[in-house]
């Protein structure tokens, strides 16, 4: 089965740093573009970045643009989303996601 | 970047009655391969979210045949035919035509 498995989340201060993972299993990690989707409480589902199959392309939402760094292992198949200088407006549960197939998410606090 | 809009906020549904939601894009999702990448997400409280449709029409496996995607170009909808207790949840329409991943701001499904 296909299973993709978030760790890494917690409280982080304003400004902090965070490196978030997700570990997969059941495909072919190398096959697919991977993405990172995020839901701050109450709120809907926002994309935040997503990295192609062989990491040539890295996309990254404004909002996210020079803070966060997307990487991927695929001998590991592992994917990572290093994420600096948080703000309080990164709260947010973070899911990794494959079309399909989601992780059940980290939470991620950023607060004083 | 494609917007996605969803319409309306919130449906309040009696169980066995039909639903229907509808999803606006900001330009036509049709690529040149023939398919057009929307797609129609259900998340109940407290999970992660679960693909129901893919590319407009398409069943993902598992999904019960009450549920439906039709539409083309820019204007799409999800049809519940016989609403159950187990739909209450947000429902959202996804576009993966190009990057940034666009999601809509949902549809949340309530019943009466």
């Amino acid at each position: 089965d296909v299973q993709l498995v978030e760790s890494g989340g917690g409280l982080v201060k304003p400004g902090g740093s965070l490196r978030l993972s997700c570990a997969a299993s059941g495909f072919i990690f190398s096959n697919y573009n991977i993405n990172w989707v995020r839901q701050a409480p109450g709120k809907g589902l926002e994309w935040v970045s997503s990295i192609s199959s062989s990491s040539t392309y890295k996309y990254y939402a404004d909002s996210v643009k020079g803070r966060f760094t997307i990487s991927r292992d695929n001998a590991k198949q592992t994917l990572w989303l290093q994420m600096n200088s948080l703000r309080a407006e990164d709260t947010a549960v973070y899911y990794c996601m494959r079309g399909a197939y989601w992780g059940q998410g980290t939470l991620v606090t950023v607060s004083s | 970047d494609i917007v996605m809009t969803q319409t309306p906020l919130s449906l309040f549904v009696t169980p066995g009655q039909p639903a229907s939601m509808s999803c606006k894009s900001s330009q036509s999702l049709l690529h040149s391969d023939g398919k057009t990448y929307v797609y129609w997400y259900m998340q109940k409280p407290g999970q992660s979210p679960q693909l129901l449709i893919y590319e407009v029409s398409n069943r993902f496996s598992g999904v019960p045949d009450r549920f439906s995607g039709s539409g083309s170009g820019t204007d799409f909808t999800l049809t519940i035919s016989r609403v159950e207790a187990d739909d209450v949840g947000i429902y959202y329409c996804v576009q993966s035509l190009q990057p940034p991943l666009t999601f809509g701001g949902g549809t949340k499904v309530e019943i009466k």
